[in-house]
């Protein structure tokens, strides 16, 4: 079983809708979370950044932790297609290496 | 501008070759990665450097070499004992050595073996 699950999709929703991605993971030493977005053939880019449990909210996304159940989400209202991309979730510990899920897919048509 | 350059863009290498990837980074940045992402497995830690002169092995270190003579430069070397090297391959920098500073990502080399 991997450290970090996460569904790869592709997940495909019209513009305007509310997206939620999530992320499973078994290891109760990850302490902070982080959502990464990747363009196709690009490198990620650091979306959102979570200590511990609870919500946080950026523009349109909002990123939410849940430690007593292993579960992370990332939602994004009113999607736009600039927002099809791949969305990584990754965690880690006080003292070790970032731990990667797979990847959705995500597809915003017009 | 700030960033890290990763080069080149695409390379292609015979099997049996050796093959060095440049990764260079200018935001003065302590730590330094290089991972690997294949189709449907996420980006996978190859080796790390926290310090100048110093490196580790990640998770998949069989079959490549790095060094880190230089604060800001980490080149890769792919070599022919990597059994499947196709693949595309990112450098990232963080401030500091542990996995809860934020990684800036370059890139990215994709690699594909003939």
């Amino acid at each position: 079983q991997k450290e970090v699950e996460q569904d790869p999709g592709p997940l495909s929703v019209p513009e305007g809708a509310i997206v939620s991605l999530n992320c499973t993971y078994s290891n109760s030493a990850f302490q902070y979370f982080m959502w990464y977005r990747q363009y196709s053939r690009k490198g990620p880019e650091l979306l959102m950044y979570t200590y511990s449990s609870g919500n946080k909210e950026d523009g349109r996304f909002t990123a939410q932790v849940d430690k007593s159940s292993k579960y992370i989400s990332l939602f994004i209202r009113d999607s736009q297609p600039s927002d099809s991309a791949t969305y990584l979730c990754a965690m880690t510990g006080t003292a070790s290496k970032l731990t990667f899920g797979t990847g959705t897919r995500l597809q915003v048509t017009l | 501008d700030g960033g890290i350059t990763q080069s080149p863009k695409y390379l292609f290498r015979k099997e049996g070759q050796n093959v060095t990837l440049s990764c260079e980074q200018n935001l003065n940045h302590d730590a330094m990665y290089w991972y690997r992402q294949d189709p449907g497995q996420g980006l996978r830690l190859i080796y790390y450097s926290q310090i100048v002169n110093d490196f580790q092995k990640g998770d998949i270190a069989e079959g490549y070499s790095v060094s880190r003579e230089k604060k800001e430069s980490f080149p890769l070397t792919v070599t022919s004992a990597q059994k499947n090297p196709t693949a595309f391959y990112l450098c990232a920098s963080s401030i500091g050595r542990w996995g809860y500073n934020e990684q800036f990502f370059g890139p990215g080399t994709r690699l594909t073996v003939l």
